[in-house]
C-alpha cells in the first residue's frame, strides 16, 4: 500500500527557508483525484493543515502561511515538496505529509487524509 | 476560516467504559468532519471518514455521527489501546482545519 516518507533538514535558522520532501512509495500519485498535503505540529500542541497540491500543480494554501509557503510536485520522482521562508521559532514543529484522497458516498464527493508520513521534526534555532 | 471545538479536553477512562466526544463546527460542514487517532510520537490515523463511515481495518468500537455543526465520535467498551488524543477534522472548506483534540487517557 501507499506509503509517505518525509526528509529534510531537522534544523533551521531564522530568517531562512525550510525545505522538505514527501517520497511516496507504494503507489502512484497520478491517476486518481487525490490531492498531497502538508500539516505541522508544535509539540505539545494541535495540527495545522499548511497546505496541498494536486498532480497538475493546482495548489491551495492556508492564508495564515501564504505568503510563505511554496508546495511543488515531481510526479516522476513520486515526490512532493514544501517551502517555508523566512522562519522563525513559532515555525518549530512535527511537519507531516499526507494524501488526501477523493472518497465518494452516493452521489457526494468529499476529501479525507487517510495516509501520513511518520512526520520528521523541524526546529528554527541558531 | 471553519472553527472546529472539540469537548472534553481531557477524559479518565476505565477499561470497557462508553467514551463520546463532541466536535462542534462554527458552521455548517454537511459530512465532511473526519476523526482521527494519533497516539505518542506517532502520526494521525484515520478512524472514522464523511462524519460516520469507519475507515478500513478501524476496530467496530469507533463509530461516528451527526451533521451540520455537530459530531460525536464514540467508542464502545474501551480497550487500553485506545489511549490516544482524537482529533476531528472538517474538509468542507478551505483552509482545512482541525479541532484541537482530546486526550483519553486509560485509568
Amino acid at each position: 500500500q501507499v506509503q509517505l516518507q518525509e526528509s529534510g533538514p531537522g534544523l533551521v535558522k531564522p530568517s531562512q527557508t525550510l525545505s522538505l520532501t514527501c517520497t511516496v512509495s507504494g503507489g502512484s500519485m497520478s491517476g486518481n483525484n487525490d490531492y498531497w498535503s502538508w500539516i505541522r505540529q508544535p509539540a505539545g500542541k494541535g495540527l495545522e493543515w499548511i497546505g496541498r497540491i494536486y498532480t497538475s500543480g493546482r495548489t491551495n494554501y492556508n492564508p495564515s502561511l501564504r505568503s510563505r509557503v511554496t508546495i511543488s510536485v515531481d510526479t516522476s520522482k513520486s515526490q512532493f515538496s514544501l517551502k517555508l521562508s523566512s522562519v522563525t521559532a513559532a515555525d518549530t514543529a512535527v511537519y507531516y505529509c499526507a494524501r488526501d484522497r477523493e472518497f465518494s458516498y452516493g452521489y457526494y464527493y468529499y476529501y479525507s487524509m487517510d495516509v501520513w508520513g511518520q512526520g520528521t521534526t523541524v526546529t528554527v534555532s541558531s | 476560516e471553519i472553527v472546529l471545538t472539540q469537548s472534553p479536553d481531557f477524559q479518565s477512562v476505565t477499561p470497557k467504559e462508553k467514551v463520546t466526544i463532541t466536535c462542534r463546527a462554527s458552521q455548517s460542514i454537511g459530512n465532511s468532519l473526519h476523526w482521527y487517532q494519533q497516539k505518542p510520537d506517532q502520526s494521525p490515523k484515520l478512524l472514522i471518514k464523511y462524519a460516520s463511515q469507519s475507515f478500513s481495518g478501524v476496530p467496530s468500537r469507533f463509530s461516528g455521527s451527526g451533521s451540520g455543526t455537530d459530531f460525536t465520535l464514540t467508542i464502545n467498551s474501551l480497550e487500553a489501546e485506545d489511549a490516544a488524543t482524537y482529533y476531528c477534522h472538517q474538509s468542507s472548506s478551505l483552509p482545512q482545519t482541525f479541532g484541537q483534540g482530546t486526550k483519553v487517557e486509560i485509568k
